[in-house]
Parts: structure tokens; C-alpha cells; sequence
């Protein structure tokens, strides 16, 4: 069964760089039929698309996020990870990765929860 | 691209059956049979429940049905139990590697 578990600070200062790392169990991020993307949810708010990831590396991304998200892959570690640039308290939320199939989202991480604090 | 739109609440009692809408554009919904839903218990992760606009995961009852017509796709929730109630979200494939979701829907189990 596939498994993914997001990790990374809980915390991140106005300004700074959010980072999160995706682990991928039971199955390879480096499959051809896979993709990967990453969701957040800001506090009692919907569901926000931010980017996927093909596995050969194509990066897509949401146009509103693009010019602040970064998505990277790291096959050897069975890792797919993001960063989110000058970071607002806008940016507080639940964060999601997921993989991609049939352009749905099939298996998703438990979350994390990132808070942007001064 | 905007949000699809979802209405904020739907409810019903057990055993009945209620439709929540998802209503997006010809750039998205209309376009592409790329629509899902899921479902998001309090504290939990989102759940795909529909892709494909009609399409069950294995192992998704067949209690939960997905539809469109036009621009509004639709989920169905058939025969209502007490563990449905849940937050419902809609997504589409928006063209050019973009997704969209919908604002989402409380579904309370009267």
C-alpha cells in the first residue's frame, strides 16, 4: 500500500523559506505512470492546488504560488519535497503531498501543519 | 483560474440521498472528464472518493455516484449513514497541468 508522510519546521518567520519533504513508501517516485503534487489547506478554509511534479522532473505549478514555489525530486531517497519563498501569514496552513493518478489525487500524506509566525 | 463553486452546506437523514454541486467553467469542469471528489473528516486527510467524474476508487461504496452535465458536476450520496457526514470537495483538471478545487461542502447527517 503506498504511504506518504510529509516532514518539516511547523514553524517559519514572515520572509523566510518554507521547506517540506514528501517520503514515498510503498511504491517509487520514480515511475513513469506517476506524478506528484502538493495541497495546502489554510485553517477552517478549503483546499488549495499549489504544483505537481512528473517524475522525469517537469514542475507545474499554480499561477497565483508560481513565482514562490519550487518542487524537486530526489529519487534516492524516494523524496519529492517543497519550498515556498517570502512566506506571509497567508501562507499558515495545512500542508498536503500527494500522488497523482487517472489526473485525480489517489493517496494523499496525514498532513502537516505550518504556521508563519513573527 | 478561480475556485469551483460548491454550496457551503447540504444535510439529509439517514437513509436518504443528497446531490452536492460543483460548477466551474468550459475551461475546466466542461472541458476535461477529469473531475473528482473527496471527502475530508475533521482532522483527517482528504479522501478521493469519484475521479473521473464517475469513477469509485476500489473499496468506495457504491453509495457515492458522480455525474455532470455541462459545466456542474455532481455528487451523489445514496442511502446516508452517520459516517458520511464530512467535508466534500470537488476538483477538476484545468488544462496546462493545472487543478482546481471547489470551496467544499459541509454535509451534516440530520
Amino acid at each position: 500500500q503506498l504511504q506518504l508522510q510529509e516532514s518539516g519546521p511547523g514553524l517559519v518567520r514572515p520572509s523566510e523559506t518554507l521547506s517540506l519533504t514528501c517520503t514515498v513508501s510503498g511504491g517509487s517516485v520514480s515511475r513513469s505512470d506517476n506524478f506528484w503534487g502538493w495541497i495546502r489547506q489554510p485553517p477552517g478554509n478549503g483546499l488549495e492546488w499549489i504544483g505537481n511534479m512528473y517524475y522525469s522532473g517537469s514542475t507545474y505549478y499554480n499561477p497565483p504560488l508560481k513565482s514562490r514555489v519550487t518542487i524537486s525530486i530526489d529519487t534516492s531517497k524516494n523524496q519529492f519535497s517543497l519550498k515556498l519563498s517570502s512566506v506571509t501569514a497567508a501562507d499558515t496552513a495545512v500542508y498536503y503531498c500527494a500522488r497523482v493518478s487517472n489526473l485525480a489525487f489517489d493517496f494523499w500524506g496525514q498532513g502537516t501543519l505550518v504556521t508563519v509566525f513573527s | 483560474q478561480s475556485a469551483l463553486t460548491q454550496p457551503p452546506s447540504a444535510s439529509g437523514s439517514p437513509g436518504q440521498s443528497v446531490t452536492i454541486s460543483c460548477t466551474g467553467t468550459s475551461s475546466d469542469v466542461g472541458a476535461y472528464n477529469y473531475v473528482s471528489w473527496y471527502h475530508q473528516h475533521p482532522g483527517k486527510a482528504p479522501k478521493l472518493i469519484i475521479y473521473e467524474v464517475s469513477e469509485r476508487p476500489s473499496g468506495v461504496p457504491d453509495r457515492f455516484s458522480g455525474s455532470r452535465s455541462g459545466n456542474t458536476a455532481s455528487l451523489t450520496v445514496s442511502g446516508l449513514q452517520a459516517e458520511d457526514e464530512a467535508d466534500y470537495y470537488c476538483s477538476s483538471y484545468a488544462g496546462s497541468n493545472k487543478w482546481v478545487f471547489g470551496g467544499g461542502t459541509k454535509l451534516t447527517v440530520l
